[in-house]
């Protein structure tokens, strides 16, 4: 079955502390993973592709198969990081595929 | 480009009432999606299309919820009759056929009394 799981609702951490958002894929095959961000009053927007490893805002996240999960880190998070966090995980059918989305984590960023 | 379109912005109706939501897909862009978000549920996928075919519709809640696109510049995701459990937050996506990455738009935001 295919299934994202993000165990976190709510993440609230202070300016300056590292952040860790959780992401648990469950996916038979070569999984292709994504984190969206959705800001406030703002569209819902890709973040980061992990086929990119790329950084992004100071976001990495690495796929690790062994435990099948892709967390989003930043060392030192900003108040602008503040905003909803999906992970997603794109379906059967390839390029022509859906993503699953995972239910979300909310990042309150504390000055 | 103002990106995916979605109209209207916000929907207030009784229930029982019909509901037609409407999205406007990048140009250019050959798949669509219709989401649900919730509290409860967070980011759901009702039905995506491409090119103006749908592909799965397996989101869809009940026979309630139905969805055409005539063209590859229009999509509708129509309820009937709405129920106050249809209140949510519904997006439309588009993307291009040659990368993976979606375009959403700024949502509707349905509350069904």
């Amino acid at each position: 079955a295919q299934r994202v799981t993000q165990p976190e609702k709510l993440l609230s951490v202070f300016k300056g502390a590292p952040v860790e958002l959780k992401c648990n894929y469950s996916y038979s095959g070569s999984p292709e993973l994504f984190w969206y961000v959705q800001y406030s009053r703002q569209r819902l927007q890709l973040l980061l592709r992990h086929i990119s490893r790329e950084s992004i805002k100071g976001f990495t996240a690495d796929l690790n198969k062994g435990e099948t999960s892709f967390h989003l880190k930043k060392p030192f998070a900003q108040e602008e990081d503040s905003a909803m966090y999906y992970c997603a995980l794109r379906g059967y059918g390839g390029s022509q595929g859906n993503l699953i989305f995972g239910k979300g984590t909310k990042l309150s960023v504390k000055p | 480009d103002a990106g995916v379109i979605q109209s209207p912005r916000h929907e207030v109706t009784e229930m029982g009432q019909e509901v037609t939501l409407r999205c406007k897909p990048i140009s250019g862009h050959n798949s669509l999606f219709w989401y649900r978000q919730t509290m409860m549920r967070g980011l759901e996928l009702l039905i995506y299309f491409n090119n103006n075919v749908p592909i799965d519709d397996s989101g869809m809640p009940e026979d309630r919820f139905s969805a055409k696109m005539p063209n590859a510049s229009f999509s509708t995701l129509k309820i009937q009759p709405s129920e106050p459990r249809d209140s949510a937050v519904y997006f439309c996506a588009s993307r291009p056929g040659n990368t993976d990455t979606q375009y959403f738009g700024p949502g509707t935001r349905l509350t069904v009394l």
